[in-house]
């Protein structure tokens, strides 16, 4: 069983739309964070938040504490969107998701 | 401000030959990690540092596998001997705090050959 659980796997969208990206987890949790990994690149946070709502250019994140869910929104896709984006959260131990794999097509 | 540096950045070795990674978190981050990624997963923890003292290793094969971090800022982590399994990408982050964002190195992409 994996702590924290992805959806989807894979996501294929048109440049414009909007994405949403869901993770849900099991355990408790001081925070939860959203990361970024190109292909062949190295990973990059984009948000840390325990609570409510975090906004950052055309990137979205909100969590439910009482759900145990997180999303991660993206608005007016572009292709260099495409990007594995992993959820994880961190309490006693640091616990990952496998990622949604993204790509934005032009 | 630097990033965390991770060296080399690819390696290819022989199964039972050793090997080493380098990192060098960012500067002033007491916290660092040592993780494991293979492809199309997310990265498995091996093991976390708070300043020298290794904190949580529960998850690294110690049959073959050591890390260090002396002095608390530079870490190390071996294999000694690797194993066709081993080839991976190994990851370096740091964090000025445990649970705080964590800041990752590029990897060091190893193949086992």
């Amino acid at each position: 069983k994996n702590e924290v659980e992805q959806s989807p796997q894979n996501l294929t969208a048109q440049e414009g739309e909007f994405i949403t990206i869901n993770c849900s987890y099991s355990v408790g949790i001081s925070a939860l964070h959203w990361l970024q990994q190109h292909p062949g690149g190295g990973i990059v946070s984009l948000f840390m938040l325990s609570s409510g709502k975090k906004k950052h250019g055309r990137l979205i994140a909100t969590i439910n504490i009482q759900e145990k869910h997180s999303s991660l929104h993206i608005t007016a896709s572009h292709p260099r969107d495409s990007a594995v984006y992993i959820c994880a959260v961190s309490g006693n131990q640091f616990y990952f998701g496998t990622g949604t794999s993204l790509t934005v097509i032009p | 401000e630097a990033g965390v540096v991770q060296s080399p950045r690819y390696k290819i070795i022989e199964k039972k030959q050793p090997v080493a990674f380098w990192c060098n978190p960012i500067s002033g981050h007491n916290t660092l990690y040592w993780y494991l990624q293979n492809l199309g997963q997310g990265p498995e923890l091996l093991i976390r540092y708070e300043n020298e003292e290794a904190v949580d290793d529960s998850q690294l094969p110690k049959d073959r596998f050591s890390a260090e971090r002396l002095k608390g800022v530079d870490s190390t982590l071996k294999i000694q001997p690797a194993e066709l399994g081993d080839s991976a990408v190994y990851l370096c982050a740091s964090s000025s705090r445990p649970g705080d964002t964590q800041y990752f190195g590029p990897g060091t992409r190893l193949t086992v050959l």
